[in-house]
Formats: structure tokens, sequence, C-alpha cells
């Protein structure tokens, strides 16, 4: 089968940093995306790891390693804006389909 | 940016009425379009892969004679849900791949809230 497994509820500081993370047990998988999505709004795009390492966007980085089945995402300096829910998504092989994570609501206090 | 409509925002229909809900890529063409399912506080679900042209392929679970997807043009895409219940009621999310794009963007539309009554 095919699941990413994130931790339901992060809660943080404004101002400071947090790391949500992503483990998936599949297979033919050869990316990791991460989005970001409000109450009731679309998913947006934050960041993508077609290689194991690490990408910087801002405030923003994501980490991928294959070889362990992980990748977590980095968000700095928090702002309150900032709270919502992140989902990493797996890019499958040959259908080049995505595959949403359970998702982690982030909280961010004043 | 490549942008991705939805219509309508918000539906509400009648138990045993069939709704459909459209998804126009607007500024680019999009060989292939997914269809997402989202229930409160849950993750999206992929229901179905759209191609331009071809039949669409559905995810394991999801009835395709329920949720009926068609893809005339490339850069249109509908999701017609037949004979709707409540339990039906949910979060819709088209997204969109570039026929020219790499492969990893994707590009998602608004959503459609679904309410059944």
């Amino acid at each position: 089968g095919q699941s990413l497994e994130q931790p339901s509820e992060v809660t943080a500081v404004e101002g400071a940093i947090v790391q949500i993370n992503c483990t998936y047990q599949t297979s033919g998988f050869y990316g990791l995306s991460w989005y970001q999505q409000h109450d009731g709004g679309a998913p947006t795009f934050l960041s993508y790891n077609g290689l194991d390492g690490l990408e910087e966007t801002g405030r923003f980085s994501s980490f991928l390693s294959r070889s362990d089945s992980y990748g977590y995402l980095l968000l700095q300096e928090l702002q309150m804006k900032d709270s919502a829910s992140y989902f990493c998504a797996g890019w499958m092989d040959s259908s080049y389909k995505l595959i949403f994570g359970s998702g982690t609501r982030l909280l961010v206090r004043p | 940016g490549a942008v991705v409509s939805q219509h309508p925002s918000r539906v509400i229909c009648k138990s045993g009425t069939s709704v459909k809900i459209e998804c126009r890529s607007l500024d680019f063409q999009a060989t292939t379009m997914f269809w997402y399912r989202q229930f409160p506080k849950q993750s999206l679900m992929l229901m179905a892969t759209s191609n331009e042209g071809s039949k669409a392929t559905y995810e394991q679970g999801v009835e395709k004679d329920k949720f009926l997807i068609n893809h005339a043009s490339l850069t249109l895409s509908t999701l017609t849900v037949t004979s709707a219940h409540p339990e039906d009621s949910s979060f819709y999310i088209c997204s969109a791949r570039q026929l020219q794009g790499s492969i990893h963007e994707q590009y998602f539309g608004p959503g459609t809230r679904l309410t059944v009554t």
C-alpha cells in the first residue's frame, strides 16, 4: 500500500522554528512535495524534493531521505498566518499521481 | 502563474439528484487533471485521474458509475456526482498538470463544497 504519516497536530510560538515530519511506506515513489492548506481553501504548493537533501525557499525548507523513507518541512520565524494544515505528498512513478499524507495541523500561538 | 478554477464554489442539492462540478485550467493546457475529495479535518483522497480524450482512471473504492468524469478538452474536466446522498457531502478539489510543465508541478483549484440534504 501507499501511506504517508504525519503528526496530527503541532503547536509552536510565534517567531519560533517548527519541524513537521513525514514518514512513508510506499513503492514506486520518486519525489516529495509539501502543501499548505488554510481552512476551506485549496492546497498551495510550498516545496518539492526530487533528490535527497535539503531544499530552501525563504522561511520554508524541506528535506528528503529516501533511504530512511523520511522527509520533513521546516518553518522558520513562525508567523500567526502560518497556522494551517500542512501535507506532505508523494509522487508516484509511472502514473505521476500525487498521494497526500495524513496532514498536520499547525497552531501558532502569540 | 498557472490558475485552475472550479465552478461552483458551493452547491447544495437534494438527495437523489445529480450535480456537476467543472474544473478549468485558465491559462495553460492540462494533459491530466486529478479529482480529490476531502472530508472535514482529513487529508485529500485521490478519486480519479482524468486524461484528455480518454477514460478516467479511478482509485480503488471509488465508484466510477457514481462519480462520472469527463475530460473533453485540454482545459476542462467535469465531475458529476450522480444520485447524490448525504454521505457524498464533502469538499471536492481538482488539480491539473501542464502539458509542457515539469512532471511534479500540479496546480489546485479552489475546491467545491457539496452539501447533500
